[in-house]
């Protein structure tokens, strides 16, 4: 089993739509919680990041993270089709710079 | 402000053959980090240099190496290339030793024949 698990997709929505993004994982020592947009032929972009559990709101952005289920989140309200990508959770513990990705979710908004 | 340079952007090489792809963090960062990437396997850590040290090392064999330079300039590199070498290989840079800002660069494709 991996350590951070992200469903694949792909997800399809309409513009306009709120999208929402998920993973689950399982080592209760993860301390930060970031997500990252990927477009295709680019590196990883950080979006987001929030330290244990709580919300975090950037714009049409929102990051929630629940540490005792183990589960994050990511809102993306009024979905543009420039948000078109593949979105990355990654986690890491405290004091430690290696990042733990999930699989990413391959999202396209259409017009 | 620049950010994170890898080069070169491709590279073809036949397996056996070794390749040390490059990468040079935004200025002030002290930490890189390499990762690989596949549609398999997904984003993979590879290793961290901070300082010119090595401090974390993921779960790859002793073919990836890498080193870092005293202008935090980084490269790695792969020996005796195998077909399943063939990733994105991402490079990350942060400021602290710590931060949780990691900004990646646009990755080097590597495809081993």
């Amino acid at each position: 089993q991996k350590e951070v698990e992200q469903d694949p997709g792909p997800l399809s929505v309409p513009e306009g739509a709120i999208v929402s993004l998920n993973c689950t994982y399982s080592n209760s020592a993860f301390q930060y919680f970031m997500w990252y947009r990927q477009y295709s032929r680019k590196g990883p972009e950080l979006l987001m990041y929030t330290y244990s559990s709580g919300n975090k709101e950037d714009g049409r952005f929102t990051a929630q993270v629940d540490k005792s289920s183990k589960y994050i989140s990511l809102f993306i309200r009024d979905s543009q089709p420039s948000d078109s990508a593949t979105y990355l959770c990654a986690m890491k513990i405290a004091g430690a710079q290696k990042l733990v990705f999930g699989q990413g979710t391959r999202l396209t908004i259409n017009p | 402000k620049a950010g994170v340079t890898q080069t070169p952007r491709y590279l073809i090489k036949t397996r056996g053959q070794q390749v040390t792809l490059s990468c040079s963090p935004i200025s002030g960062h002290r930490s890189v980090s390499w990762y690989q990437q596949t549609p398999g396997q997904g984003l993979q850590f590879l290793f961290e240099y901070f300082s010119e040290t090595q401090r974390n090392k993921g779960n790859f064999p002793g073919r990836f190496s890498g080193r870092q330079f005293s202008n935090s300039r980084s490269e790695m590199n792969v020996s005796t290339l195998e077909l399943g070498d063939s990733a994105l290989y991402l490079c990350a840079s942060s400021s602290q030793g710590s931060s949780t800002e990691a900004f990646f660069g646009q990755g080097t494709r590597l495809t081993v024949v």
